[in-house]
């Protein structure tokens, strides 16, 4: 069964940081690109960022270049998503999933439960 | 980017009604199209890929039709576990996704 888990959110000053993790189990995690999608509250859903099978690459949407930062560790099966200079409208719901690599048209077809971001002072 | 419109934004509906949801491209993006499920508290769910394609396991009354910018997702029964809010995506270039679709219950 393939499992994906979220760790690391919470509640973040402005111009905090805070970092989430994403733990995947149940498939070739160095075969697959991933990504962080998020939901504002009472919003859509948000592309924010995608990383590449190796690691090689990564892409993030306007709203967050700069400021946020994916990587992962194949060995530990884990994806790291660092967030700097967090703003209120970054506050939401952040899900890791599998797939949604720019330019390839590809597909979510796993997506962790999410973990919940507040930015507030 | 590639902007994704769906229509309408809400839709009221009966168990065993049939339902469409409209999602239009800004750009052309071949099938490069894809629909989720999103029920609160979950996760979203991958229904169709590809414009067509039927995600493994899920139910055959949801189908999805349509390329360039103009593309469909056709409940032909709806089932109480059908009220959520439904997304299109496009994965042709950056994704994006529709504004949603919330399918209540009539």
């Amino acid at each position: 069964e393939v499992q994906l888990v979220e760790s690391g959110g919470g509640v973040a000053q402005p111009g905090g940081s805070l970092r989430l993790s994403c733990v995947v189990s149940g498939l070739t995690f160095r075969n697959y690109a991933m990504s962080w999608v998020r939901q504002a509250p009472g919003k859509g859903l948000e592309w924010v960022a995608a990383i590449g099978a190796s690691g090689g690459s990564s892409h993030y949407a306007d709203s967050v270049k700069g400021r946020f930062s994916f990587s992962r560790d194949n060995s530990k099966n884990t994806l790291y998503l660092q967030m700097n200079s967090l703003r209120a409208e970054d506050t939401g719901v952040y899900y890791c999933a599998k797939g949604l690599l720019p330019y390839t048209g590809s597909y979510a077809d796993y997506w962790g439960q999410g973990t919940l971001v507040t930015v507030s002072s | 980017d590639i902007q994704m419109t769906q229509s309408p934004s809400s839709l009221s509906a009966s168990v065993g009604d049939r339902v469409t949801i409209t999602c239009r491209a800004s750009q052309s993006i071949k099938t490069s199209l894809n629909w989720y499920q999103h029920q609160p508290g979950k996760p979203p769910k991958l229904l169709i890929y590809a414009a067509s394609g039927l995600q493994s396991g899920v139910p055959s009354r949801f189908s999805g039709s349509g390329s360039g910018t103009h593309f469909t997702l056709t409940i032909s029964s709806l089932q109480p576990e059908d009220f959520a809010t439904y997304y299109c995506q496009q994965s042709s270039t950056v994704p994006t996704f529709g504004q949603g679709t919330r399918v209540e219950i009539q």
